[in-house]
């Protein structure tokens, strides 16, 4: 198994570019999740999926959308970036409840 | 979610133990605690989780006060791959919003040989 797997690892965007992070998970979880983590600080959630066809916002949602059409991907896009979204992202999975979340490896982006 | 506090950073010998400690005052009767750790900004890894018994795997041991307002995760023979941010957290269990997850700054454990 893979396990979480994010796409792409490394992005350098210009200001107003717009992107789309990937995240796929081959273990059947019906909950996913996106986070970011800026430096020195902990992850915070920015949206989250309790199932296929289910979003809903975390933390800090503004300027991200997410999309979840198949239960194993969960899709965050930027619209139009800026450079506070430089930062890492970090997608995770898990089957929901008290169940612990597996985190994929993070995309890092940065926002010229 | 109940907040927790941590202290910033600590320092372990390598082949003792670790014993890092958090405070969770505001907790719930419903809310478990759980045990996170970043090793060198990969994602983060689970470690243990509890709810007021104390538990134990393969990677840790989780003591909760019988209040359950603090706990510590004891890390038994640390090695320097141990090296890594731990994150303390609360938060309820089934049911709640899809189980999020609120990290703070976490504890930065330095191992040394």
């Amino acid at each position: 198994n893979a396990g979480v797997t994010q796409t792409p690892k490394f992005r350098v965007l210009k200001t107003g570019q717009s992107m789309t992070l990937l995240c796929a998970q081959d273990m059947n979880h019906e909950y996913m999740y996106w986070y970011r983590q800026d430096p020195g600080m902990g992850l915070r959630l920015i949206h989250y999926s309790v199932g296929e066809g289910t979003t809903a916002k975390g933390e800090v949602p503004d300027g991200y959308n997410v999309s979840r059409l198949k239960k194993q991907n969960f899709l965050l896009g930027l619209e139009s970036a800026a450079p506070s979204q430089t930062s890492v992202y970090f997608c995770a999975s898990n089957r929901g409840g008290i169940n612990e979340q597996f985190f994929g490896p993070g995309t890092r982006l940065t926002v010229l | 979610d109940a907040k927790t506090t941590q202290p910033p950073s600590m320092d372990c010998a390598e082949g003792r133990a670790a014993n890092l400690p958090c405070n969770h005052s505001t907790i719930s009767g419903n809310e478990y605690v759980y045990w996170y750790r970043q090793i060198h900004s990969q994602g983060p890894q689970y470690i243990i989780h509890g709810l007021k018994n104390n538990e134990t795997n393969e990677m840790a041991s989780l003591i909760i006060t019988e209040d359950r307002k603090s706990s510590t995760l004891i890390l038994p023979h640390a090695t320097l791959r141990d090296t890594a941010v731990y994150y303390c957290i609360v938060r309820v269990g089934a049911g709640n919003q899809g189980g999020k997850l609120i990290f703070g700054q976490g504890t930065e454990l330095s191992v040394k040989p």
